[in-house]
């Protein structure tokens, strides 16, 4: 069972347009949802979190908007770059646990 | 400054035979964990340790077991290894009992195994 699920699959999008991926849960313990970038042969990294405390965390060309009414957050991608081409999870931690869970990812292509 | 070492990079078993991944981290963090990554199915969560000495399991215990002996190592050994256990792993470590509260999870580059 899927507890974060994650969509799309896969994602092409032409520089300097917006990247749109979506997750939605369950289960609302959760509390931190952070955002992992993985580039391929490496492991994934933290690119961007919040707390569900804000609708909204913006970093740079990054933001993750949250509405924790209807379980979902996003991560947008503004002006979007070939170097942006990666795989990316969102992932949400369970309060009072020491587990992280990741959603299916997405892998994303920024053609030129 | 190292962050988090896995060794091997990749291995190819035959079904039946074991092995130990290995994980070493430097930056003195509590708390390391194994992880499994598939096609579509995103990162999975195999075994996981909060200090050492201690070790818990995750959402995919079976086939696996770990140690931590030492604080900056973390092992992930399969005993009877399986086709269905060919897959990237990768350990992660953390400064904070609950992962992904305010803090963050390191990555190793991962280890690509296929079991034959």
């Amino acid at each position: 069972q899927q507890q974060v699920k994650q969509s799309p699959q896969s994602l092409i999008v032409q520089k300097g347009g917006i990247s749109i991926i979506n997750c939605a849960y369950e289960n609302t313990a959760f509390d931190y949802f952070p955002w992992y970038q993985q580039f391929p042969g490496k492991g994934p990294a933290l690119l961007i979190a919040i707390r569900p405390d804000v609708s909204e965390k913006k970093e740079g060309r990054f933001t993750i908007s949250f509405n924790k009414s209807a379980k979902q957050f996003s991560l947008h991608i503004m002006d979007s770059q070939p170097g942006d081409s990666a795989t990316y999870f969102c992932a949400a931690s369970i309060f009072g646990t020491d587990k992280l869970i990741f959603g299916t990812g997405t892998r994303l292509q920024v053609f030129p | 400054n190292a962050g988090v070492t896995q060794t091997p990079k990749f291995r190819v078993l035959k079904t039946g035979q074991s092995m130990t991944l290995l994980c070493a981290q430097d930056m003195n963090h509590e708390y390391m964990y194994w992880y499994r990554q598939d096609p579509g199915m995103g990162l999975r969560l195999i075994h996981y340790s909060v200090g050492e000495g201690t070790t818990a399991k995750g959402e995919v215990p079976d086939g696996y077991n770990v140690s931590r002996l030492k604080k900056q190592n973390f092992l992930l050994g399969l005993e009877s290894a399986a086709p269905s256990q060919t897959s990237v792993y990768f350990c992660a470590s953390s400064t904070s009992s609950r992962q992904g509260m305010n803090t963050e999870a390191f990555f190793g580059q991962g280890t690509r195994l296929t079991v034959v």
